[in-house]
């Protein structure tokens, strides 16, 4: 059964930092990653989505990188804004499934 | 529509009553998911339809849940009976298709559902 763990749950920085988010996942058998943004009160915002074939996806300040055979994806996040203040979740597709998903990484960047 | 659109946005209610729960999808999307996000916990899946298959219920968590889907549009998950632990937001997502090895299974997610049930 394939299980989706985000590290760190929780990470304070002040705003400028760039900053890494952790998504590991049990089974390597999988189509594509996401990455998704929460705000509170809110829906799911996808903001990045790697197949299973590439390495990494970029969006303005934010990277993804994928390594399928190790199980891991990173979120990387540059210079850091008040406004990326927010809960970032992956989730992993895999065939005959829905979209399973780590409980997130709460992120709060100070001014 | 534009987005994914879920009604009602919060409901309270009281242990024991039933609940509707909303969801419109994007127009064009085959594939419909139903999500529970419980405070501090990630998203539950509850439920996915594709096209005109069977639904994939494997998520739901009693006989209490149930989800329809007609015309194979929009989409009302029913909980009977409502308990304390039924409380929480409830996400509903479409994509053009599910699965397999391209962005058309990118998901689409309203803005939940918040259940209170006192």
């Amino acid at each position: 059964k394939q299980e989706v763990t985000q590290i760190p749950a929780a990470l304070s920085v002040p705003e400028g930092e760039n900053l890494v988010l952790n998504c590991s996942f049990t089974d390597s058998a999988i189509y594509n990653l996401q990455w998704f943004r929460q705000d509170p009160g809110k829906g799911l915002t996808s903001l990045l989505l790697i197949q299973s074939s590439q390495r990494e996806q970029t969006s303005g300040r934010l990277n993804a990188s994928l390594d399928k055979s190790s199980g891991r994806s990173t979120l990387y996040i540059a210079a850091s804004q008040p406004g990326d203040s927010a809960t970032y979740l992956c989730a992993v597709n895999q065939a005959g499934t829905a979209l399973i998903f780590g409980k997130g990484t709460t992120l709060s960047v100070s001014s | 529509g534009a987005g994914v659109s879920q009604s009602p946005s919060n409901k309270v209610t009281e242990k024991g009553k039933d609940v509707e729960l909303r969801c419109d999808p994007i127009s064009g999307h085959t594939a419909l998911y139903w999500y529970r996000q419980s405070l501090g916990q990630g998203l539950e899946f509850l439920i996915y339809f594709q096209g005109n298959s069977a639904p994939d219920k494997s998520g739901l968590p009693s006989d209490r849940f149930s989800a329809e889907r007609t015309g194979g549009s929009v989409s009302t998950l029913t909980i009977q009976r409502t308990q304390q632990e039924d409380s929480a937001v409830y996400l509903c997502a479409s994509s053009y298709r599910q699965g397999g090895s391209s962005g058309a299974n990118v998901l689409t997610f309203g803005a939940g559902s918040r259940l209170t049930v006192l």
